[in-house]
Protein backbone atom coordinates (compact mmCIF):
# COMPACT_ATOMS: atom_id res chain seq x y z
CA UNK A 1 0.00 0.00 0.00
CA UNK A 2 0.46 3.91 0.20
CA UNK A 3 4.16 4.04 2.23
CA UNK A 4 3.80 7.64 3.88
CA UNK A 5 1.13 7.92 6.84
CA UNK A 6 0.82 11.02 9.36
CA UNK A 7 0.66 10.22 13.36
CA UNK A 8 -1.88 12.82 14.58
CA UNK A 9 -5.02 13.39 12.20
CA UNK A 10 -5.72 17.02 14.33
CA UNK A 11 -3.52 19.25 15.95
CA UNK A 12 -4.90 22.18 18.45
CA UNK A 13 -2.71 25.22 18.63
CA UNK A 14 -2.42 28.21 20.30
CA UNK A 15 -2.01 31.36 18.02
CA UNK A 16 1.80 32.65 18.67
CA UNK A 17 3.36 29.03 19.37
CA UNK A 18 4.98 26.61 17.39
CA UNK A 19 4.11 23.84 15.81
CA UNK A 20 5.19 20.41 15.44
CA UNK A 21 3.58 18.15 12.66
CA UNK A 22 4.72 14.57 11.94
CA UNK A 23 5.24 12.01 9.00
CA UNK A 24 6.42 8.70 9.42
CA UNK A 25 7.50 6.60 5.55
CA UNK A 26 8.24 3.47 4.89
CA UNK A 27 9.96 3.68 1.79
CA UNK A 28 13.63 4.12 2.72
CA UNK A 29 14.32 4.13 -0.97
CA UNK A 30 12.66 7.59 -1.67
CA UNK A 31 15.37 10.34 -1.93
CA UNK A 32 13.05 13.34 -1.94
CA UNK A 33 9.77 14.51 0.46
CA UNK A 34 7.92 18.09 0.54
CA UNK A 35 5.43 19.54 2.65
CA UNK A 36 2.03 20.90 1.53
CA UNK A 37 -0.30 23.08 2.88
CA UNK A 38 -4.40 22.76 1.68
CA UNK A 39 -6.47 25.29 2.48
CA UNK A 40 -10.01 24.33 1.92
CA UNK A 41 -11.59 24.49 -1.25
CA UNK A 42 -8.26 25.17 -3.06
CA UNK A 43 -5.14 23.00 -4.04
CA UNK A 44 -1.96 21.55 -2.03
CA UNK A 45 0.60 24.75 -1.73
CA UNK A 46 4.09 23.87 -1.78
CA UNK A 47 5.73 24.73 1.24
CA UNK A 48 8.72 23.29 2.17
CA UNK A 49 10.85 19.72 0.53
CA UNK A 50 13.94 18.38 1.48
CA UNK A 51 16.52 15.73 -0.30
CA UNK A 52 17.32 12.82 1.86
CA UNK A 53 20.98 13.70 1.37
CA UNK A 54 20.09 16.71 4.19
CA UNK A 55 18.63 16.44 7.51
CA UNK A 56 17.67 19.82 8.09
CA UNK A 57 16.20 22.32 5.71
CA UNK A 58 15.00 25.76 7.06
CA UNK A 59 12.55 28.77 5.37
CA UNK A 60 10.65 31.11 6.40
CA UNK A 61 9.21 30.18 10.04
CA UNK A 62 9.20 26.79 8.59
CA UNK A 63 11.65 23.81 9.29
CA UNK A 64 11.41 20.47 7.92
CA UNK A 65 13.44 17.37 9.79
CA UNK A 66 14.19 14.57 8.45
CA UNK A 67 15.53 11.31 10.35
CA UNK A 68 16.20 8.20 7.97
CA UNK A 69 17.24 5.99 10.85
CA UNK A 70 13.66 6.09 11.95
CA UNK A 71 11.92 6.98 8.67
CA UNK A 72 10.51 10.17 10.13
CA UNK A 73 9.67 13.42 8.68
CA UNK A 74 8.37 16.64 10.93
CA UNK A 75 7.08 20.12 9.72
CA UNK A 76 8.04 22.62 12.44
CA UNK A 77 6.14 26.21 12.38
CA UNK A 78 7.28 28.92 14.97
CA UNK A 79 4.95 31.31 15.69
CA UNK A 80 1.78 30.15 14.38
CA UNK A 81 -0.58 32.38 12.96
CA UNK A 82 -4.16 32.20 12.21
CA UNK A 83 -3.38 32.03 8.82
CA UNK A 84 -1.61 28.53 9.56
CA UNK A 85 -4.66 27.16 9.47
CA UNK A 86 -5.28 24.11 7.25
CA UNK A 87 -4.29 20.83 6.64
CA UNK A 88 -0.78 19.69 5.96
CA UNK A 89 0.67 16.87 3.89
CA UNK A 90 4.31 15.48 3.30
CA UNK A 91 4.50 13.87 0.51
CA UNK A 92 7.59 11.36 -0.44
CA UNK A 93 8.97 10.55 -3.95
CA UNK A 94 10.58 7.29 -5.14
CA UNK A 95 11.33 8.62 -8.26
CA UNK A 96 9.12 6.69 -10.44
CA UNK A 97 7.47 9.09 -13.14
CA UNK A 98 7.56 11.67 -10.67
CA UNK A 99 5.04 10.20 -8.61
CA UNK A 100 4.32 11.49 -5.17
CA UNK A 101 2.64 9.23 -2.47
CA UNK A 102 0.88 11.83 0.29
CA UNK A 103 -0.08 10.66 3.41
CA UNK A 104 -3.64 11.31 5.06
CA UNK A 105 -2.85 14.57 6.40
CA UNK A 106 -2.57 16.35 9.18
CA UNK A 107 -4.97 19.31 10.46
CA UNK A 108 -3.83 22.18 11.86
CA UNK A 109 -6.57 24.40 13.75
CA UNK A 110 -4.70 28.07 15.45
CA UNK A 111 -6.83 29.12 17.96
CA UNK A 112 -6.60 32.96 18.35
CA UNK B 1 -0.54 31.65 -6.83
CA UNK B 2 1.33 29.05 -8.63
CA UNK B 3 0.35 29.86 -12.23
CA UNK B 4 -1.35 26.62 -12.78
CA UNK B 5 -4.99 26.62 -14.03
CA UNK B 6 -7.79 24.22 -14.08
CA UNK B 7 -10.68 24.08 -15.94
CA UNK B 8 -13.78 24.19 -14.73
CA UNK B 9 -13.51 24.69 -11.45
CA UNK B 10 -17.05 22.02 -10.38
CA UNK B 11 -18.44 19.65 -12.61
CA UNK B 12 -21.59 17.22 -11.98
CA UNK B 13 -22.13 13.91 -14.39
CA UNK B 14 -24.18 11.36 -14.49
CA UNK B 15 -22.93 7.81 -13.89
CA UNK B 16 -21.84 6.28 -16.69
CA UNK B 17 -21.15 9.67 -18.90
CA UNK B 18 -17.37 10.87 -19.74
CA UNK B 19 -16.02 13.62 -18.34
CA UNK B 20 -13.01 15.61 -19.83
CA UNK B 21 -11.16 18.17 -17.36
CA UNK B 22 -8.36 20.60 -18.46
CA UNK B 23 -4.87 21.79 -16.89
CA UNK B 24 -2.83 24.86 -18.25
CA UNK B 25 0.91 24.15 -16.68
CA UNK B 26 2.81 27.07 -14.66
CA UNK B 27 4.99 29.05 -17.51
CA UNK B 28 8.28 26.96 -18.54
CA UNK B 29 6.87 23.54 -17.25
CA UNK B 30 6.97 20.93 -19.60
CA UNK B 31 5.78 17.58 -17.38
CA UNK B 32 2.10 17.76 -15.77
CA UNK B 33 1.01 15.16 -13.00
CA UNK B 34 -2.51 14.33 -12.22
CA UNK B 35 -4.29 13.69 -8.71
CA UNK B 36 -7.18 12.28 -7.46
CA UNK B 37 -8.30 13.57 -3.77
CA UNK B 38 -11.34 11.59 -2.19
CA UNK B 39 -12.77 13.76 0.84
CA UNK B 40 -10.54 13.48 4.17
CA UNK B 41 -7.60 11.95 1.72
CA UNK B 42 -4.33 12.91 0.69
CA UNK B 43 -3.97 12.89 -3.55
CA UNK B 44 -3.71 9.68 -5.23
CA UNK B 45 -1.54 9.88 -8.80
CA UNK B 46 -3.11 9.11 -11.40
CA UNK B 47 -0.56 9.79 -14.34
CA UNK B 48 2.18 12.28 -15.52
CA UNK B 49 3.11 13.41 -19.04
CA UNK B 50 5.92 14.59 -20.17
CA UNK B 51 6.89 15.71 -23.85
CA UNK B 52 3.10 14.50 -24.96
CA UNK B 53 3.56 10.78 -23.44
CA UNK B 54 2.72 9.12 -20.54
CA UNK B 55 5.91 8.87 -18.07
CA UNK B 56 4.22 6.64 -15.11
CA UNK B 57 1.05 5.39 -14.12
CA UNK B 58 -0.76 4.73 -10.93
CA UNK B 59 -3.10 2.54 -9.54
CA UNK B 60 -6.22 3.58 -11.81
CA UNK B 61 -8.14 1.62 -14.77
CA UNK B 62 -7.62 2.44 -18.29
CA UNK B 63 -10.93 4.73 -18.36
CA UNK B 64 -8.51 7.03 -16.91
CA UNK B 65 -6.52 8.63 -20.06
CA UNK B 66 -4.83 11.60 -20.57
CA UNK B 67 -3.28 13.93 -23.00
CA UNK B 68 -0.58 16.41 -23.18
CA UNK B 69 -0.61 19.30 -25.94
CA UNK B 70 2.81 20.42 -27.60
CA UNK B 71 2.27 24.11 -24.78
CA UNK B 72 2.30 21.31 -22.44
CA UNK B 73 -1.36 21.82 -21.27
CA UNK B 74 -2.91 18.65 -20.47
CA UNK B 75 -6.15 16.96 -19.97
CA UNK B 76 -7.69 13.85 -18.09
CA UNK B 77 -10.58 12.10 -19.57
CA UNK B 78 -12.50 9.64 -17.55
CA UNK B 79 -15.00 7.40 -19.29
CA UNK B 80 -18.15 5.19 -17.97
CA UNK B 81 -18.06 7.83 -14.82
CA UNK B 82 -18.73 5.76 -11.63
CA UNK B 83 -20.22 7.16 -8.40
CA UNK B 84 -16.72 6.62 -6.57
CA UNK B 85 -15.40 8.77 -9.30
CA UNK B 86 -16.50 11.90 -7.14
CA UNK B 87 -13.23 13.84 -5.87
CA UNK B 88 -11.05 16.55 -6.59
CA UNK B 89 -9.02 15.86 -9.51
CA UNK B 90 -5.47 17.92 -9.63
CA UNK B 91 -3.16 18.88 -12.00
CA UNK B 92 0.27 19.32 -11.00
CA UNK B 93 3.30 20.90 -13.13
CA UNK B 94 6.78 20.99 -13.04
CA UNK B 95 9.90 21.59 -14.42
CA UNK B 96 10.74 17.82 -14.72
CA UNK B 97 9.66 14.25 -14.39
CA UNK B 98 11.19 13.53 -11.19
CA UNK B 99 8.20 15.32 -9.13
CA UNK B 100 10.66 17.70 -7.68
CA UNK B 101 8.78 21.12 -6.85
CA UNK B 102 5.29 20.17 -8.03
CA UNK B 103 2.86 23.20 -7.98
CA UNK B 104 -1.03 22.22 -7.90
CA UNK B 105 -3.57 24.15 -9.19
CA UNK B 106 -6.83 24.85 -7.42
CA UNK B 107 -8.51 21.85 -8.45
CA UNK B 108 -11.97 20.58 -10.47
CA UNK B 109 -14.14 19.09 -8.15
CA UNK B 110 -16.12 16.58 -10.06
CA UNK B 111 -19.77 15.01 -8.56
CA UNK B 112 -21.36 11.92 -10.30
CA UNK B 113 -24.72 11.12 -9.31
Amino acid sequence: GESVGLHLPTLSVQEGDNSIINCAYSNSASDYFIWYKQESGKGPQFIIDIRSNMDKRQGQRVTVLLNKTVKHLSLQIAATQPGDSAVYFCAENHNQGGKLIFGQGTELSVKP
Amino acid sequence: ETGVTQSPTHLIKTRGQQVTLRCSSQSGHNTVSWYQQALGQGPQFIFQYYREEENGRGNFPPRFSGLQFPNYSSELNVNALELDDSALYLCASSLNTGGTEAFFGQGTRLTVV
